[in-house]
């Protein structure tokens, strides 16, 4: 397994402002996502955090809304920029490990509100 | 689009009986993997089991076992003993085979334990 943590736990955000959700794990990953748990709701991928290299989006997710970085293989970010109440969500952060049997283990993640 | 289907949205059992959620998935695909996750009340998304395709046995762990029926594309989840802890939303998770390691989000199961 791994342990995964992420900063802000929760957070409460002004419209127009941009939160960064930070992502840290104990120990080197090849692979690292983002995705988005909106109220009751199941996950969605957002994109797939690559170390040095741009992030890979899915369908109706933007890098100007949504981006990304990960400088190393234990860490990543990802920011909410210009946020409106539709973007209060659970995000969650998760790392795949090499030699894995392909499951995926998942931070805690972190519940913003955006007013 | 290839999906998962979990036609229950709410289950419940009495504690120490024995409950079966159900999922059935779309691939086009032979070499993929399926997991049950569940995500208590404190959010953490939690790997419960894995089952690989290509195995014909069902997986079992512990008290959680699958009932996985390939050409059906059927994949449920079996908690024997029920306890309070296992009360959660679980979701049935399909992830493609290859170098896609995008995983595929069931809408959910929430399981209720009564004592």
């Amino acid at each position: 397994s791994a342990v995964i943590s992420q900063k802000p736990s929760r957070d409460i955000c002004q419209r127009g402002t941009s939160l960064t959700i930070q992502c840290q794990v104990d120990s080197q990953v090849t692979m690292m996502f983002w995705y988005r748990q909106q109220p009751g709701q199941s996950l969605t991928l957002i994109a797939t955090a690559n170390q040095g290299s741009e992030a890979t989006y899915e369908s109706g997710f933007v890098i100007d809304k949504f981006p990304i970085s990960r400088p190393n293989l234990t860490f990543s970010t990802l920011t909410v920029s210009n946020m409106s109440p539709e973007d209060s969500s659970i995000y969650l952060c998760s790392v795949r490990k090499r030699g894995g049997g392909n499951e995926q283990f998942f931070g805690p993640g972190t519940r913003l509100t955006v007013l | 689009a290839q999906t998962v289907t979990q036609s229950q949205p709410e289950m419940s059992v009495q504690e120490a009986e024995t409950v079966t959620l159900s999922c059935t998935y779309d691939t086009s695909e032979s070499d993929y993997y399926l997991f049950w996750y569940k995500q208590p009340p404190s959010r953490q998304m939690i790997l419960v089991i894995r089952q690989e395709a290509y195995k014909q046995q069902n997986a079992t762990e512990n008290r959680f076992s699958v009932n996985f029926q390939k050409a059906a594309k059927s994949f449920s989840l079996k908690i024997s003993d029920s306890q309070l802890g296992d009360a959660a939303m679980y979701f049935c998770v399909r992830h493609s085979g290859g170098s896609n390691y995008k995983l595929t989000f069931g809408k959910g199961t929430l399981l209720t334990v009564n004592p």
